[in-house]
């Protein structure tokens, strides 16, 4: 079935330092890669994508990456700062519909 | 540009009644997804609406139902609420159907005592 596995469910970093979050996906049918970024209160911001003709994707301080052979894609962010505590979420599309992980709660400690 | 607009952002129900979410997606987009998000399962697709015909459906039960207006609009609708409803839930707009971005609103908070 549709599924979507998300590690870690939650991290710890010192600004300046680098978060990366993964993720496994199970359907080979999937072919876009969102990530969200999710603040108290709010609904899920797009953050960044990319789809599965591409390997890497890089804007500003994110990055992701995507190995289509194992189902893995990433999220890499650099130089982290205070206003990058969040919680987190990557999702994998079938048809339009949006398979979540279960997210990772962030924390930036100054 | 406005983004996706929920209404209300706060509901609070009682057990058996029904409720109905308001989303109004991005000017020019045509699609619209709901989810409901909840602590123990995360968040999870409901159903898609595209140029007022619903394109996929999640497995929720019959009790969620969903419609589009003409201008893309798109209301769901809960029946006989159960305190396991309790959840947000979440509208997100795409420009088409398909593997493309989608936006999220504020959510309707809704509470079901």
């Amino acid at each position: 079935g549709e599924n979507v596995e998300q590690h870690p469910s939650t991290l710890s970093v010192q600004e300046g330092d680098s978060a990366v979050i993964k993720c496994t996906y199970s359907d080979s049918a999937s072919n876009y890669f969102p990530w969200y970024k999710q603040e108290l209160g709010k609904g899920p911001q797009l953050i960044i994508d990319i789809r599965s003709n591409v390997g890497e994707k890089k804007d500003q301080r994110i990055a992701v990456t995507l190995n289509k052979t194992a189902k893995h894609f990433s999220l890499h962010i650099t130089e982290t700062q205070p206003e990058d505590s969040a919680v987190y979420f990557c999702a994998a599309s079938i048809g339009g519909k949006l398979i979540f992980g279960q997210g990772t709660e962030l924390s930036v400690k100054p | 540009k406005a983004g996706v607009t929920q209404t209300p952002r706060y509901l609070i129900k009682t057990r058996g009644q029904q409720v109905t979410l308001s989303c109004s997606p991005i000017s020019g987009h045509r699609s619209v997804s709901w989810y409901q998000q909840t602590p123990g399962q995360g968040l999870q697709f409901l159903f898609e609406y595209f140029s007022e015909t619903q394109r996929n459906k999640g497995n929720f039960p019959g009790r969620f139902s969903g419609r589009q207006f003409s201008n893309s609009r798109s209301e769901m609708n809960v029946s006989t609420l159960e305190l396991g409803d309790s959840a947000l839930y979440l509208c997100a707009s795409s420009l088409v159907t398909g593997n493309t971005e989608a936006f999220f609103g504020q959510g309707t908070r809704l509470t079901v005592v």
